[in-house]
């Protein structure tokens, strides 16, 4: 099914650990986001790429790198993990930066210990 | 500044009874468009309904509505003949348009968490 495909499921993290989080869609979108969601705070919006080549801050980048590897993937790197980033990582994309929607990968529920 | 505020964090409806989940957002922007998502318990985000900001109707996709109230900047949700499988947390979310330094950015509400009881 096309969409948006995010690895892996879940993960547990020792306090300094680093891990990359991937994220492909197949929709021939031009944009692509890395949300977090933590309870009573909704999603918040890490890092974009809003085209192929570009990236930029959201609204919490601190601590992380994002690398849009080409069109298709989009990948959220965790350096040094901490236990406040323990939460569910959201990918998704669009067809452009107008007002269209946005399609969600599943998620990743990363627990930092 | 909170864009986008969901004043009820929780709600309990009774099975085949409608609903209405709040939302207000702020904008200065002319053109903007707002969203609805259902996430359940399993976790994904699912896409409910869209309003363009210059939609003169107010959108209805099924059983879900948009109240849509331009000049109170308040778009809520309305479900009608709840069920049980409507139980989830909802989230209101904005698009502003290019005028705004948010253009292309989704941006979202806390969420209303919705528990259908039989």
């Amino acid at each position: 099914n096309a969409g948006v495909t995010q690895t892996p499921k879940f993960q547990v993290l020792k306090t300094g650990q680093s891990m990359t989080l991937q994220c492909a869609q197949d929709m021939n979108h031009n944009s692509m986001y890395w949300y977090r969601q933590d309870p009573g705070m909704g999603l918040r919006l890490i890092y974009y790429s809003a085209s192929e080549g570009t990236t930029d801050k959201g609204e919490v980048p601190n601590g992380y790198n994002v690398s849009r590897l080409n069109k298709r993937e989009f990948s959220l790197r965790l350096e040094s993990a901490a236990p406040s980033q323990t939460s569910v990582y959201f990918c998704a994309s669009s067809r452009g930066q107008g007002v269209y929607g946005y399609t969600f990968g599943s998620g990743t529920r990363l627990t930092v210990v | 500044a909170q864009k986008i505020t969901q004043t009820q964090p929780g709600m309990f409806v009774q099975e085949k009874e409608a609903v209405t989940l709040d939302c207000t957002y702020d904008t200065s922007d002319q053109s903007y468009g707002l969203f609805w998502y259902k996430q359940p318990s399993s976790g994904e985000m699912i896409f409910l309904i869209y309003q363009g900001s210059y939609d003169e109707q107010n959108a209805t996709e099924g059983r879900y509505s948009l109240n849509f109230q331009k000049a109170r900047k308040s778009a809520n949700l309305v479900i009608s003949a709840s069920q049980l499988g409507d139980s989830a947390m909802y989230f209101c979310a904005m698009r502003e348009g290019l005028l705004s330094d948010s253009w292309g950015k989704l941006q979202f509400g806390a969420g209303t968490q919705v528990v259908v009881t039989p």
